[in-house]
């Protein structure tokens, strides 16, 4: 059965800093794998998805996640972090349905 | 309207109380999913209907009662909930190329409605 790791709880990043979050997963095939990010009272909103081709997959708000096959990862990643970056991020893989990790909640502090 | 609406936005209720949770996607598409999301668990699929016909019902409850009476709108009728229900229900729509076999699209997100089961 499929299933997906966000080994992080939480994190705080400085603003302007550097952000990852991790993803793991457990599948038999080659996934179609989501980040998606969700903001205090919000649904949740993709940021990018891997389907196949290029590992390294660009998204928007500045995002970008990178497939790695031999890791069974999907690491999501951004230079310079914004104020505006704190909330919920899930990772999620999608096989006939889609499958959540539990989340990452990333606190940015001035 | 765009996107994914939901209503209401906020939902208290008795266990008694017979309530339903109203969707609906602007956007054309022809599956539409019912989510729970709690505090510290991964979220839940519910239930999927896709080309308005369901296809998975992930061993929910029967006091949670699914319909679908066009691929625009989706409701959750709710009745004799227990306080262990109380959270976030999401609903999303996403594009699906086939009435069968595996769902592929992206799914697209409207803002929940957060319940709360006193």
């Amino acid at each position: 059965a499929q299933s997906v790791t966000q080994p992080d709880i939480h994190i705080t990043v400085s603003e302007g800093a550097s952000l990852e979050l991790r993803c793991n997963y457990s599948y038999g095939a080659t996934p179609y794998l989501f980040w998606y990010v969700q903001s205090p009272g919000q649904g949740l909103q993709l940021l990018l998805k891997y389907f196949s081709g290029d590992t390294l997959v660009q998204g928007i708000k500045g995002f970008e996640a990178e497939f790695k096959r031999s890791q069974s990862s999907f690491n999501l990643r951004k230079p310079s972090v914004h104020w505006s970056d704190a909330a919920e991020y899930f990772c999620a893989l999608n096989d006939y349905k889609l499958s959540f990790g539990a989340g990452t909640t990333v606190t940015v502090r001035a | 309207e765009t996107g994914v609406t939901q209503t209401p936005r906020h939902l208290v209720m008795g266990m008694t109380n017979k309530k339903s949770l109203k969707c609906e996607q602007h956007l054309g598409h022809n599956a539409m999913y019912w989510y729970k999301q709690s505090a510290k668990k991964p979220l839940e699929l519910m239930f999927v209907y896709n080309f308005k016909e369901q296809t998975e019902n992930n061993s929910v409850p029967s006091r949670f009662s699914p319909e679908c009476p066009n691929s625009s709108h989706l409701f959750l009728h709710l009745h004799t909930l227990q306080p262990e229900d109380s959270a976030l229900y999401l609903c999303a729509s996403s594009q699906e190329t086939s009435a069968i076999g595996p769902a592929s699209g992206e799914q697209f997100f409207g803002p929940g409605t957060r319940l709360t089961v006193l």
